[in-house]
């Protein structure tokens, strides 16, 4: 079937840890994005990929990196330098101005 | 950044009762604009895409409308059922060839039986 997958579910990060959110997409889709979300809030953008190799940052960018190696997918790296890290990640993929495909998102919570 | 703005952020409304609420969203360089519903534990999922300015779309009890010219949209829920309970969300997408989907704080709705 195809979809977008996100892993893990849950994943719990110690303070200072680097940590790597998976997501991957079997709908041959141009665009990737990962957003965030906190308690009240909207999704918030922290980076997006148009094409393999290239990506933009969103408007929450720092603190968070991310590659497009291959067009499937599109990891998310939480870097010690995020200093609120505990929040839900969702990452999307859409064809070119279409329809857009969530993920089930991934809770992060740091201990 | 695209400045979405959409309201009530929260809304109760009784089974069986009508509906609506508002995208507000920068007329300029407009190109589509996406609806989606967030149910709790759930994924987004697409409604509506729409592009015409005077589009209405339809899908079942739900239908929106759009305004490009004023840069807004209407989302109706007709006969509202404890199923239709969800965060709605827009997406306006610009014209400058730069595809970042940026999304409203959406309309917390919730149907009380």
């Amino acid at each position: 079937d195809g979809g977008i997958t996100q892993s893990p579910k849950y994943l719990f990060r110690k303070e200072g840890q680097n940590v790597t959110l998976s997501c991957e997409q079997n709908l041959n889709h141009d665009a990737m994005y990962w957003y965030r979300q906190d308690p009240g809030q909207g999704l918030r953008l922290i980076y997006y990929s148009q094409i393999v190799n290239d990506f933009q940052k969103g408007d929450i960018a720092e603190g968070y990196s991310v590659s497009r190696e291959k067009k499937e997918s599109f990891p998310l790296t939480v870097t010690s330098a995020q200093k609120n890290p505990t929040a839900f990640y969702l990452c999307a993929s859409s064809n070119r101005r279409g329809l857009t495909f969530f993920g089930q998102g991934t809770r992060l919570t740091v201990v | 950044i695209l400045n979405v703005e959409q309201s009530p952020q929260s809304l109760h409304v009784q089974e069986g009762d009508s509906t609506n609420f508002t995208c507000s969203f920068p007329s300029s360089n407009f190109y589509a604009l996406h609806w989606y519903r967030w149910e709790t534990a759930k994924s987004p999922e697409a409604l509506f895409v729409m592009t015409l300015n005077g589009d209405e779309k339809k899908k079942g009890r739900i239908s929106a409308t759009l305004n490009t010219k004023e840069g807004y949209s209407y989302l109706y829920i007709k006969g509202s059922q404890p199923e239709d309970s969800a965060t709605y969300l827009c997406a306006p997408i610009s014209n400058f060839g730069n595809e970042k989907l940026t999304f409203g704080t959406g309309t917390r709705l919730t149907i009380i039986p």
